[in-house]
């Protein structure tokens, strides 16, 4: 079974401290890995798609990567409109006609000014 | 400005009512997901569908929710009867074959 896990479940930063959060991740073959953000009261809001170990995207303050085992999102001097929960999933080869998509917990990001 | 819309975006019933959540997805998009979110659960898929076909709806108690695609322009999630336990937030989301989805705003479900 395709599992994802989150670390921190909370973090905490003050305004311009650069950190990063973890998603390690155990699937039958990865297709996949997401990275969304979600803000309170809404639905998830896309940020990047990974494909294969090394690579790397980048938005704005946030950037992605990834290994064979996890991937992290790197934050560089995060603004309070950066907090956020911030969820990983991970979508698996084709198995059984479609490829599943499964989430982990999440991170809660607060960045205070 | 794209995006999938949802409703009702919150609903109170009592427990034994019915209850029926619509989604229209983003025109053009032949995936369609309902998802549940809890703060133990996280997000937890319900169903899926491709071109209007249900491709896997085995996160779904069978005996009181089903899922259908009457059209590509609405899916509708549908408990019944309601229980407690089915208090939760439900998420539709919409994508194109194997990329990513995007959400709706979500139904807020309260069943007392």
């Amino acid at each position: 079974e395709d599992q994802v896990t989150q670390s921190p479940e909370a973090l905490r930063l003050q305004e311009g401290e650069s950190s990063s959060l973890n998603c390690s991740y155990t699937v039958s073959g990865l297709r996949g890995l997401f990275w969304y953000r979600q803000d309170p009261g809404k639905g998830p809001e896309f940020l990047f798609t990974l494909y294969s170990a090394g690579e790397e995207k980048e938005k704005e303050r946030l950037k992605a990567t990834l290994t064979k085992k996890e991937s992290f999102l790197h934050i560089t001097a995060p603004k309070p409109e950066d907090s956020a929960t911030y969820l990983c999933a991970v979508q698996a080869h084709w198995v059984g006609g479609y490829q599943k998509v499964t989430f982990g917990i999440g991170t809660k990001l607060q960045v205070i000014p | 400005d794209a995006r999938v819309t949802q409703t009702p975006r919150h609903k109170v019933t009592e427990m034994g009512q019915e209850v029926t959540m619509r989604c229209q997805p983003i025109l053009g998009h032949n995936t369609v997901f309902w998802y549940r979110q809890t703060m133990m659960q996280g997000l937890e898929l319900l169903a899926y569908f491709r071109n209007r076909a249900p491709l896997d709806d085995s996160g779904m108690p069978k005996d009181r929710f089903s899922a259908e695609m009457p059209d590509a322009t609405l899916a509708t999630l549908k408990i019944q009867p309601s229980e407690p336990r089915d208090s939760a937030v439900y998420f539709c989301a919409s994508g194109l074959g194997y990329t990513e989805a995007f959400f709706g705003q979500g139904t807020r479900l309260t069943v007392v």
